[in-house]
């Protein structure tokens, strides 16, 4: 299966901290892209690196992913209240015609 | 405008029951996508669309019906469910599909489906 392995399954950490997610995949990929989803919400793009790329910035986001182990990470800098969702990695394979999730992360930032 | 509209945002249906979910962008995503999502689980993938034609189904029952009217337009057509089937079902669209190095998915809120 393509389909990703995050962890942790659930983190909860203070406002102001950082928050660390990990994913990992089985096969080649085009993109991996990360999302996040609020309770019972749709789910909405956070940040996309391609294969070639090795690390990502987007404000307070760090993405970073490494081929050869097939795993990525995104980092969350000072952590807000409102940063309190579900973060999914997902990974567009090649060939395989569909964005395929991981099981996800449930993020807390306790005030 | 870049939202995905999905509508309603709540059903609730017995077994017996015909009902339709709908789904509408307008940012001319050739690609369009339907997706089940049970609690505290990921999406997971039913059905895709590429340029109005379906291109995927994950072997989803028939009483799931997909329906691509027009390049705007997303339907899901339900009929006969199970209570097993009560999920919250999301749609999405991307500028074109997924497997060819393409961009993010755009979703909708979702529709929560009980099925008593």
């Amino acid at each position: 299966s393509q389909q990703g392995e995050e962890d942790p399954q659930a983190l909860s950490i203070q406002e102001g901290e950082n928050a660390t997610m990990n994913c990992s995949y089985k096969t080649s990929i085009n993109n991996l892209q990360w999302y996040r989803q609020n309770s019972g919400r749709g789910l909405v793009h956070l940040i996309l690196i391609r294969s070639n790329e090795r690390e990502k910035h987007s404000g307070r986001l760090r993405v970073t992913l490494d081929t050869s182990k097939k795993s990525s990470s995104l980092l969350i800098t000072a952590s807000r209240a409102a940063d309190t969702a579900s973060y999914f990695c997902a990974t567009d394979g090649k060939g395989a015609q569909k964005l395929v999730f991981g099981q996800g992360t449930r993020l807390t930032i306790n005030p | 405008d870049t939202e995905v509209t999905q509508t309603p945002k709540h059903l609730v249906m017995g077994m017996t029951n015909k009902k339709s979910l709908k789904c509408e962008q307008h940012m001319g995503h050739r690609a369009m996508y339907w997706y089940k999502q049970k609690a505290k689980k990921p999406p997971e993938l039913m059905f895709v669309y590429s340029y109005e034609k379906l291109s995927i189904n994950e072997s989803v029952p028939s009483r799931f019906s997909p329906e691509c009217p027009n390049s705007s337009l997303l339907n899901l057509h339900l009929h006969a469910l199970q209570p097993e089937d009560s999920a919250l079902y999301l749609c999405a669209s991307s500028q074109v599909a997924a497997g060819t190095g393409s961009g993010k998915l755009f979703f909708g809120s979702g529709t929560q489906l009980s099925v008593l």
